[in-house]
């Protein structure tokens, strides 16, 4: 059965910084692709960040480029996400997911929940 | 900046038929832009229905059908059911990075 929990959710204030983890388990890791979805209180889901599975290739929503950064140890079956300066409309429920190739995603954890205070 | 755009919101009677579109501020959504669809209830995490334009998962009802419309990807919930009340995303591959729709609440009455 594929798991995927994240942690490290919290309160930070604004301009500090935080690193998110997803660990994952039941598929072979190291062979997807794994991406970082957020949704804010009330809102609609948001693309944060993509991580190919050898960890070389990345991408991030303009939203967060320059600030965030993700990255993975195959060798733990864990996703990672370091998140600095962070600011309010940061606030969100982030979500670890994993891509079932290019064709799209198919598992998602529960979500963590990250608040910046102003 | 790319955006996708959904309906805000739908409603549709039990039993009966709706359709969902998603589309692309950079031109028609094609097959090339895989685009999924995502089903999500109050306090859940969203739930995968569709991949790559129609492929559905092993877990997705029947009634949800998936294509290309009119240069828009498009969600079909057929014979809707009552559990069907929920909000619906697309999301679209842009070569690496994907863009999430706004989301369509669908209301079942």
């Amino acid at each position: 059965e594929v798991q995927l929990v994240e942690s490290g959710g919290g309160l930070v204030q604004s301009g500090g910084s935080l690193r998110l983890s997803c660990s994952a388990s039941g598929f072979t890791f190291s062979s997807y692709a794994m991406h970082w979805v957020r949704q804010a209180p009330g809102k609609g889901l948001e693309y944060v960040s993509t991580l190919s599975s050898n960890g070389v290739k990345t991408y991030y929503a303009d939203s967060v480029k320059g600030r965030f950064t993700v990255s993975r140890d195959n060798s733990k079956n864990t996703l990672y996400l370091q998140m600095s300066s962070l600011r309010p409309e940061d606030t969100a429920v982030y979500y670890c997911v994993k891509e079932m190739g290019i064709a799209g995603f198919d598992y998602w954890g529960q979500g963590t929940l990250v608040t910046v205070s102003s | 900046q790319t955006v996708v755009t959904q309906e805000p919101s739908l409603t549709v009677s039990p039993g009966g038929t709706v359709t969902l579109t998603c589309a692309s501020s950079t031109g028609a959504v094609t097959s090339t832009y895989y685009p999924n669809w995502f089903q999500q209830k109050p306090g859940q995490a969203p739930r995968p229905l569709i991949y790559s334009t129609s492929n559905k998962h092993s877990w997705t009802p029947a009634r949800f059908s998936g294509s290309l419309l009119g240069g828009k990807a498009a969600l079909t919930l057929s014979g809707v059911q009552p559990e069907d009340e929920a909000d619906y995303y697309c999301l679209i591959y842009y070569g690496g990075g994907r863009v999430f729709g706004g989301g369509t609440k669908v209301t079942v009455l």
